[in-house]
């Protein structure tokens, strides 16, 4: 089974800056992989990164980056660069052998003009 | 690129009555998920099917079922709708044979009064 706490209810940025969101996660499972979804006003849910637990690099998708910490079950995620066009509810999800995506609770990202 | 397609977008059902939610995955794409948002909550995943066969079960009430089609649609079936059914149901989809990631349609309005 798969746990995840995202500690950060709510968060802000100015637009252009850079900002970072927590997520832990627990599992008893060796292959697993870790995700960011956003959720926009519209709810629709958009893969935002993924990043497969077996390696060590961390995962690049152009503004968007992670910091994988593996050992400490850490799966942070880096906004560079901010636009008005990112707030919304973020999602760190966990998926490991049963496949199903265990989610956070979710950071509301608001993005100051 | 084609994306899942769920229909219809927005269901409003009175209590006691029964809904049919549809999800056409993105062609090729073997596994169907269903998960459930309520207000200001996370997803939770409440079943999938690979290749026409439910793998795996979440917290979904006896009062749905679901099942996938051969041509790979799937339908979640859910009678004696109660005030508390009122959510947000998002069917994904993803190939087994791909990266692991789940592609979110986008959504199922579903308000019971």
């Amino acid at each position: 089974a798969q746990t995840v706490t995202q500690s950060q209810p709510e968060m802000s940025v100015q637009e252009a800056e850079t900002v970072t969101l927590s997520c832990t996660y627990d599992t008893s499972e060796s292959d697993y992989y870790l995700f960011w979804y956003k959720q926009p006003p519209s709810r629709q849910m958009i893969l935002v990164i993924r990043q497969e637990a077996y390696k060590q690099q961390n995962a690049t998708e152009n503004r968007f980056s992670v910091n994988f910490q593996k050992a400490a079950k850490s799966f942070s995620l880096k906004i560079s660069d901010s636009q008005l066009g990112d707030a919304a509810m973020y999602f760190c999800a966990c998926q490991g052998g049963s496949e199903k995506l265990v989610f956070g609770k979710g950071t509301k990202l608001t993005v100051n003009p | 690129a084609a994306g899942v397609i769920q229909s219809p977008r927005h269901l409003i059902k009175e209590k006691r009555e029964t809904a049919t939610l549809k999800c056409y995955p993105i062609p090729r794409h073997d596994t169907v998920y269903w998960y459930q948002q309520g207000p200001g909550q996370d997803p939770q995943f409440l079943i999938s099917f690979y290749e026409k066969m439910q793998s795996d079960k979440g917290s979904i009430p006896d009062r749905f079922s679901a099942q996938q089609f051969s041509d790979y649609h799937s339908e979640l079936n859910m009678s004696s709708l109660e005030l508390g059914d009122s959510a947000l149901y998002f069917c994904a989809s993803s190939s087994r044979q791909g990266l692991h990631e789940q592609y979110f349609g986008p959504g199922t309005r579903l308000t019971v009064t």
